[in-house]
């Protein structure tokens, strides 16, 4: 079985700090994993993924994620969040190509001035 | 850049009757998927389809559900006899190999 859980359902920093928003999986297949972002009455937007290769991967918006098999984690970091970082984000796996999407329940995202 | 489109992008409907949203996926996908977010939790998964028929299908997806994709086109996700506990919104997404792209959503309102 394959589960998703994000800690924290509500993240607020301040613009201009860190942003670490965490996510952790279970798998019993190598996973593919994902990052969406929904922004206020807008679709789910990919903001990056891991399937294989570089654990350390980039997506837009300068967001980045590392894949750390040995903590079963993908966690989602920006060095300096913007206002315009204020959404929802979900992690998401699934066990390869084509497959369904397994989701966390999301962790909305403050930005203060 | 091109996109999943759908529409409505509100449905209100009365209990009991039936519903299709409709979804444009991206033109040279194959895989076509429809998940819901009930509000408060999370993504589920609906249904995958492939080749027009279904690939894989959840516990959710059960009689009251049908897809299908009529022209080409069109991809559409029909809810028979809705109940009050199918308001949610509705995502479609379609995909090539490793990524799913999604549309905006229909949020659905069953009174």
């Amino acid at each position: 079985a394959q589960s998703v859980t994000q800690l924290g359902s509500h993240v607020s920093v301040s613009e201009g700090a860190l942003v670490l928003l965490r996510c952790n999986y279970s798998s019993s297949v190598p996973p593919y994993l994902f990052w969406y972002v929904q922004y206020p009455n807008q679709g789910l937007q990919l903001l990056l993924k891991y399937t294989t290769g570089a654990t350390l991967v980039k997506g837009i918006n300068g967001f980045e994620a590392e894949f750390k098999k040995s903590e079963t984690s993908f966690h989602l970091t920006k060095p300096s969040a913007h206002m315009s970082d204020a959404a929802e984000y979900f992690c998401a796996l699934n066990a390869g190509n084509n497959r369904k999407l397994i989701w966390g329940l999301g962790t909305s995202l403050a930005v203060n001035p | 850049e091109p996109e999943v489109t759908q529409t409505p992008s509100h449905q209100v409907t009365q209990m009991g009757q039936e519903v299709i949203l409709r979804c444009v996926p991206i033109s040279n996908h194959l895989y076509f998927y429809w998940y819901r977010q009930i509000l408060g939790q999370k993504v589920e998964f609906l249904v995958s389809f492939y080749n027009n028929e279904i690939s894989e299908k959840s516990e959710i997806f059960d009689d009251q559900f049908s897809v299908e994709r009529p022209d080409g086109s069109n991809f559409t996700l029909k809810i028979r006899s809705t109940k009050l506990e199918d308001s949610a919104m509705y995502f479609c997404a379609s995909g090539i190999a490793d990524t799913q792209y999604f549309g905006p959503g229909t949020r659905l309102t069953v009174l």
